[in-house]
């Protein structure tokens, strides 16, 4: 099956500065990558997504770049703002063995300092 | 605006009681998911369904059983609860094409 490696756990940024978090996926097959973001109380919400037929994929100041061939892909968080605090998931699809679904990233907790 | 409801948010319950966690969405999807929330964040896959009668065991062992007899409506239950079983607990829903949605989650503690 898939396995998911994320990092960092914690990254702390000043706010107005870019974060960048990092994710390496073990199956050559998986074709589908969306990042989650999870507010305190809240479930994970999908902020973006990216497929393998992609790059990249930008949404105002946030961006998803993949990379094939190293099997790995990274958000990137421009002009980070409080309200970008939160705990970010990636996944990959994974639809060999197991359940047929996402395998997710242990997640990173992104803190924006004022 | 979230198409898929867990119901309680939070529950405290003393151990030996048996508990029933809901999850129903709106969507129609086949696809639904039970995950296990650590304080640590990580998410595990405790159950899953493709469909009506399917329910499966996912990569974390659980204690937990589900049940799937309609499309919109999938509970999870805990037979007879333990201090161990106090965690997060997230339901989603998949459609078929991009992610899934998820559930507001379930607090659940055991004392």
């Amino acid at each position: 099956g898939e396995n998911v490696e994320q990092h960092p756990s914690t990254l702390s940024v000043q706010e107005g500065d870019s974060a960048v978090i990092k994710c390496t996926y073990s199956d050559s097959a998986s074709n589908y990558f969306p990042w989650y973001k999870q507010e305190l109380g809240k479930g994970p919400q999908l902020i973006i997504d990216i497929r393998s037929n992609v790059g990249e994929k930008k949404d105002q100041r946030i961006a998803v770049t993949l990379n094939k061939t190293a099997k790995h892909f990274s958000l990137h968080i421009t002009e980070t703002q409080p309200e970008d605090s939160a705990v970010y998931f990636c996944a990959a699809w994974d639809s060999g063995g197991g359940a047929d679904g996402l395998t997710f990233g242990k997640g990173t907790h992104l803190i924006i300092q004022p | 605006e979230a198409d898929i409801y867990q119901t309680p948010r939070y529950l405290v319950i003393g151990t030996g009681k048996k508990i029933t966690l809901e999850c129903s969405q709106t969507m129609g999807h086949d696809k639904m998911y039970w995950y296990q929330q650590d304080p640590g964040m990580e998410l595990h896959l405790i159950h899953y369904s493709y469909g009506v009668n399917s329910t499966e065991k996912g990569d974390l062992s659980s204690e937990s059983t589900v049940s799937r007899i309609r499309t919109e409506h999938f509970p999870l239950t805990l037979e007879s609860a333990r201090p161990s079983h106090t965690s997060q607990y997230l339901c989603a829903s998949y459609s078929g094409a991009g992610g899934y949605t998820f559930g507001s989650g379930t607090r659940l503690t055991v004392v």
